[in-house]
């Protein structure tokens, strides 16, 4: 079975910009999370879907959103680009969305903001 | 509220020696407990996790960890270190959510293993 992929790997913006970053779960997983990575914060939820309805958010300001298609593929979108949001953005999916669920990371993708 | 605090940012071990990775959690239900290790420009690999029942939990690779309610604490061993074990650990609780997969992580410990 293939693991999660996220794409693209890297990306670079510039302050004002959007951005779309893609996650297609591993087949067969209905739940999608996304998680934001950095050194000073280290890893934080931003939020979770499951069968094309957000289930959780983090906290984190509305320019931060996402979606999630009928075939459980996961899109999220920044809006208004800072600089602060610059981090790895992980992907992570399982079969089901209980607590103790084993979550399955794909490699992420490495956001900087210029 | 659901917190997560791992005691060391960074831990340096000689290969075969015993590593000790220490957790603390905070949660106000009671709790789901997971190790995750993450390897230079990869993701997140789950070692291990306790949901109930046994408090002593065996992961892969040879680590393991005991929940201990008393002291609030998931600490993660394992008795012999390899070099290939070099990464940075997290230790995460279930969140705040009644329902979801949503994870509170400490901000992770480094583990270096020296020959």
């Amino acid at each position: 079975k293939a693991g999660v992929t996220q794409t693209p790997r890297y990306l670079i913006k510039t302050r004002g910009q959007q951005v779309t970053l893609s996650c297609s779960p591993i087949s067969g997983h209905r739940s999608v999370s996304w998680y934001q990575q950095t050194p000073g914060q280290g890893l934080q939820f931003l939020f979770e879907y499951f069968s094309e309805t957000q289930r959780n958010k983090g906290n984190f300001p509305g320019r931060f959103s996402g979606r999630q298609f009928s075939n459980s593929r996961s899109e999220m979108n920044v809006s208004t680009l800072e600089l602060g949001d610059s981090a790895l953005y992980l992907c992570a999916s399982s079969p089901g969305q209980g607590p103790n669920e084993k979550l399955f990371f794909g490699s992420g993708t490495q956001l900087s903001v210029l | 509220a659901q917190s997560v605090t791992q005691l060391g940012s960074h831990v340096s071990v000689s290969e075969g020696a015993l590593v000790l990775l220490r957790c603390n959690y905070s949660s106000s239900v009671p709790p789901y407990l997971f190790w995750y290790v993450q390897y230079p420009n990869q993701g997140l690999q789950l070692l291990l996790k306790y949901t109930t029942g046994a408090t002593l939990v065996k992961g892969i690779n040879g680590f393991e960890a005991e929940f201990k309610k008393s002291e609030t604490s998931f600490h993660l061993t394992k008795p012999s270190a390899h070099m290939s074990d070099a990464a940075e650990y997290f230790c995460a609780v279930s969140g705040p959510y009644q329902a979801g997969t949503a994870l509170i992580f400490g901000k992770g410990t480094t583990l270096s293993v020296s020959s």
